[in-house]
């Protein structure tokens, strides 16, 4: 069963403009979000993160968006570059009990020039 | 990079056989994840030590065992291989053992079954 779900394989945007990578989550214990990025032959990288008390975390041109109701996170990214151009994996924590991340199965943007 | 090694980069290895994969955490971090990326996958992970102690359990097979040494590395035996444990594997580390400590991760060691 997919706790985590990125149901967009791939999403490519042109330069300048927004990306808007979508995740979906079922478990209602989750209450951390991480995004991570990776690119081919390294290890992920974190991007940004968001608790459940939130509804929005600003870091830069990154900005990632909670709507627990609808058990839903989206990651903005404005403007897009090219060196953007990775998979972005969503993950969700509960943070009590164990501390396992569940990751999502990515989502590979690829953003135009 | 992110200050986490993980040696060897490519292993390739027959059915059967019993193979070793290494991490060296950042300097200063506790807590060692490992995780398995198969195709088109998103991570799964496997366990977590914190301290030399095993802190979480995931999907992790009984073929499968890791360990966390005093000098804090890890390593992780995957033995009796089949051609379904062909994957990524990551090693990831933090500062302690909470959901909050953000996990680096090292570039992988890419494991071929044949």
């Amino acid at each position: 069963d997919q706790q985590v779900k990125q149901n967009s394989p791939s999403l490519s945007v042109q330069e300048g403009r927004i990306s808007i990578l979508n995740c979906d989550y079922t478990n209602s214990m989750f209450d951390y979000f991480l995004w991570y990025k990776k690119y081919p032959a390294e290890g992920p990288t974190f991007l940004i993160s968001i608790s459940s008390i939130k509804d929005k975390n600003e870091d830069g041109r990154f900005t990632v968006f909670l709507n627990k109701s609808a058990k839903h996170l989206s990651l903005h990214i404005v403007p897009s570059q090219p060196g953007d151009s990775a998979v972005y994996f969503c993950a969700a924590t509960p943070n009590s009990g164990t501390y396992k991340y569940i990751f999502g199965t990515g989502t590979r943007l690829k953003v135009l020039a | 990079d992110s200050g986490v090694t993980q040696t060897p980069k490519h292993l390739i290895t027959a059915t059967g056989q019993r193979v070793t994969l290494r991490c060296s955490p950042r300097s200063g971090d506790l807590s060692v994840y490992w995780y398995q990326q198969s195709l088109d996958q998103g991570l799964q992970f496997l366990i977590q030590y914190y301290n030399g102690e095993e802190r979480a359990k995931g999907n992790i097979l009984e073929r499968f065992s890791a360990q966390q040494f005093p000098d804090l590395h890890s390593e992780l035996n995957l033995s009796s291989l089949e051609l379904g444990d062909s994957a990524l594997y990551f090693c990831a580390s933090s500062v302690g053992g909470l959901a909050r400590d953000t996990q680096y991760f090292g570039p992988g060691t890419r494991l071929t079954v044949l």
